[in-house]
């Protein structure tokens, strides 16, 4: 079964701290994972995915295999980053699992 | 390039009514979900379809009911309206692995039942 878990609810930063966004998984085998991001009342988007090892608005996220993570990380957290962030999961079926997500708020 | 269009972006029903949720990717994408999202639940998988003519069952399928005649179009079906119903449904298409970067999501249908 996939499933992913998101620990905290709400994370509060303030401008320039760093921010790291916690995400366990259960896959018996080898999956892809995300990171989505939903500013206020619009749709999701995709902010990075493992396999690129992308840095997309200065975020990053490493698979730790051993720990099964995906922890979302920034060194120095922005106003505009403030949002809701879902990790995914797609196993080896075609279907994408979400975690429940976690809001951050990155007060001035 | 549309990507995933929803329509109707709010919608108010009564309790036992039925509507459909349409869905359109202009991606050619295979893949196409639909999930409802609630404060506190994250996103939950509703039903999917990996290609025309293939469906199946998400996380919460219960009260819902989905077909793919086409590619492009993905329709969700309530057929009869539940005050639990009342969420935020979200579509999302993805090509096959190695085609697409994840998977890519409508604006979404706010549904209110009353």
């Amino acid at each position: 079964a996939q499933r992913v878990t998101q620990p905290e609810k709400l994370l509060s930063v303030f401008k320039g701290a760093p921010v790291e966004l916690k995400c366990n998984y259960s896959y018996s085998g080898s999956p892809e994972l995300f990171w989505y991001v939903q500013y206020s009342r619009q749709r999701l988007q995709l902010l990075l995915r493992h396999i690129s090892r992308e840095s997309i608005k200065g975020f990053t996220a490493d698979l730790n295999k051993g720990e099964t993570s995906f922890h979302l990380k920034k060194p120095f957290a922005q106003e505009e980053d403030s949002a809701m962030y879902y990790c995914a999961l797609q196993g080896g079926s075609e279907k994408l699992v979400f975690g429940k997500g976690t809001k951050l708020t990155v007060n001035p | 390039n549309a990507g995933v269009t929803q329509t109707p972006k709010f919608q108010v029903l009564k309790t036992g009514q039925s509507m459909t949720l349409q869905c359109a990717q202009d991606m050619n994408h295979e893949y196409m979900s639909w999930y409802r999202q609630d404060p506190g639940m994250g996103l939950r998988l509703i039903h999917y379809s990996v290609g025309a003519g293939i469906t199946d069952q998400g996380e919460v399928p219960n009260g819902y009911n989905v077909s793919r005649s086409t590619t492009e179009d993905f329709p969700l079906r309530l057929l009869s309206a539940a005050p639990s119903q009342t969420s935020v449904y979200f579509c999302a298409s993805s090509g096959l692995p190695g085609t697409s970067y994840g998977y890519t999501f409508g604006s979404g249908t706010r549904l209110t039942v009353v």
